[in-house]
């Protein structure tokens, strides 16, 4: 079975902290996403990676960055939490430049005091 | 700049009866997501439409593309207590990486 794989489900979080979300897959995608679901405002794209070392920002990178060393790994960083980045972070994987269908990770809820 | 919306975005509806979600998108787009979320999990693919006139259904659920339109609909038969979720559509771009999301119907079906 596929699986898209996020290390946390719960996160809790202060103000100026660093904040690493780590998310795997096991099904040798090249393509992996991070996005964050809000509200009233569906997904929206943070970064997403097509390659080892290889990124792009999507619709909302401010206040974030990423990491993919290993191409089944992609982590999203906060550089320094701040409580408008308290929200629910989805990381989602796909296979190659088809536009396939994504497979998406359980979630971490991300909350900022 | 690519948009997709959703109407209803709140659907609150008896068992058995039938109804559609309609998803409209902004600009040409040649591959239509649909994808269902489960309260406090995470998203999981229902259809994927591919070309105009793609028609796909899995149980009580039948999604249909018309590009032309720049619409795709979610029809729901005989709706069951179990359908209550919500439901997104998304669009992409064949040789792209980028999927807009609309911001989601809420279902929910009462008993």
């Amino acid at each position: 079975d596929v699986k898209v794989t996020q290390s946390s489900r719960y996160l809790v979080k202060r103000t100026g902290e660093k904040v690493f979300l780590e998310c795997v897959q096991d099904m040798d995608h090249e393509n992996m996403f991070w996005y964050r679901q809000d509200p009233g405002l569906g997904l929206r794209l943070i970064y997403f990676s097509y390659d080892v070392k290889m990124k792009e920002k999507g619709d909302i990178p401010e206040g974030y960055s990423v990491s993919r060393e290993k191409k089944e790994r992609f982590s999203l960083i906060l550089e320094s939490a701040s409580t408008n980045q308290t929200s629910m972070y989805l990381c989602a994987s796909s296979p190659g430049l088809s536009s396939e269908k994504l497979f998406f990770g359980s979630g971490t809820q991300l909350s900022v005091l | 700049e690519l948009k997709v919306e959703q109407n209803p975005l709140f659907l609150s509806m008896q068992e058995g009866k039938n109804y559609t979600i309609y998803c409209n998108y902004s600009t040409t787009s040649d591959r239509l997501y649909w994808y269902r979320q489960d309260p406090g999990k995470s998203l999981e693919s229902l259809f994927v439409l591919l070309s105009n006139g793609a028609v796909k259904q899995e149980g009580r659920l039948m999604a249909s593309l018309d590009t032309k339109a720049r619409l795709s609909t979610l029809h729901i038969t005989a709706a069951v207590h179990d359908l209550s979720a919500t439901y997104f559509c998304a669009v992409s771009t064949s040789g792209t990486y980028k999927y807009i999301f609309g911001t989601g119907t809420r279902l929910k079906v009462l008993a």
